[in-house]
């Protein structure tokens, strides 16, 4: 069992919006402003997309924004595109050490 | 370009030992801290350990202490995680990644170390 939980599965359409969300406790998500989202594609690495809970880094489309209220973070994908199917997972600090989600597929239809 | 680049996993019997290591390039590898992520197969991520910058503090998921050991050689570039009492949950892709203010910003294609009889 993960220490986030994020719903197992999204999915959309080309050109339509999806949003992940990532529940944690007051002791990860709500207690810090360390939340990040990673992009994983199969036997891939993961990729960071958003860290520190809506910062994108350099290269990430603009088309993926973070947000946080209270203990759920939630990673919305904007403009949706083939490429961006993929795993995703979130993290957060949690006092001396990290957690994941447990991940989320999504899938463009 | 920043590289990081795991090796040494491989098959390992349970109760054995292990060293992976991760070699650093392209960014200022001794003024960041330093994380090590594995993924079991088919399964999700898991942060395994921390390490600061001059190595003088490090930190471990519960699952690990006691067993796993992290650490750094700033003047190779390079990262460690040494494995031992191995088990079958141990089974996973070790990937080593830095660390930048809690996000894991830069990854390597990760080790896969496989605990088996």
């Amino acid at each position: 069992q993960s220490a986030l939980t994020q719903p197992p599965s999204a999915s959309g359409s080309p050109g339509q919006s999806v949003t992940i969300s990532c529940t944690g406790t007051s002791s990860d998500v709500a207690g810090y402003n360390y939340v990040s989202w990673y992009q994983q594609h199969p036997g891939k690495a993961p990729k960071l997309m958003i860290y520190e809970v809506s910062k994108r880094p350099s290269g990430v489309p603009d088309r993926f924004s973070g947000s946080k209220s209270a203990n759920t973070a939630s990673l919305t994908v904007s403009g949706l595109q083939a490429e961006d199917e993929a795993d995703y997972y979130c993290s957060s600090y949690a006092g001396n050490k990290e957690v994941f989600g447990g991940g989320t597929k999504l899938t463009v239809l | 370009e920043v590289q990081l680049v795991e090796s040494g996993g491989g098959l390992v019997q349970p109760g054995g030992s292990l060293r992976v290591s991760c070699a650093a390039s392209g960014f200022t590898f001794s003024i960041y801290w330093m994380s090590w992520v594995r993924q079991a197969p088919g399964k999700g991520l898991e942060w395994v350990a921390n390490i600061k910058q001059d190595g003088s503090e490090k930190y471990y998921v519960d699952s690990v202490k006691g067993r796993f050991t992290v650490s750094r050689d700033n003047a190779k570039n390079s990262l460690y995680l040494q494995m031992n009492s191995l088990t079958a949950e141990d089974t996973a892709v070790y990937y080593c990644a830095s660390l930048y203010f809690h996000s894991f910003d830069y990854w390597g294609q990760g080790t896969l170390v496989t605990v088996s009889s």
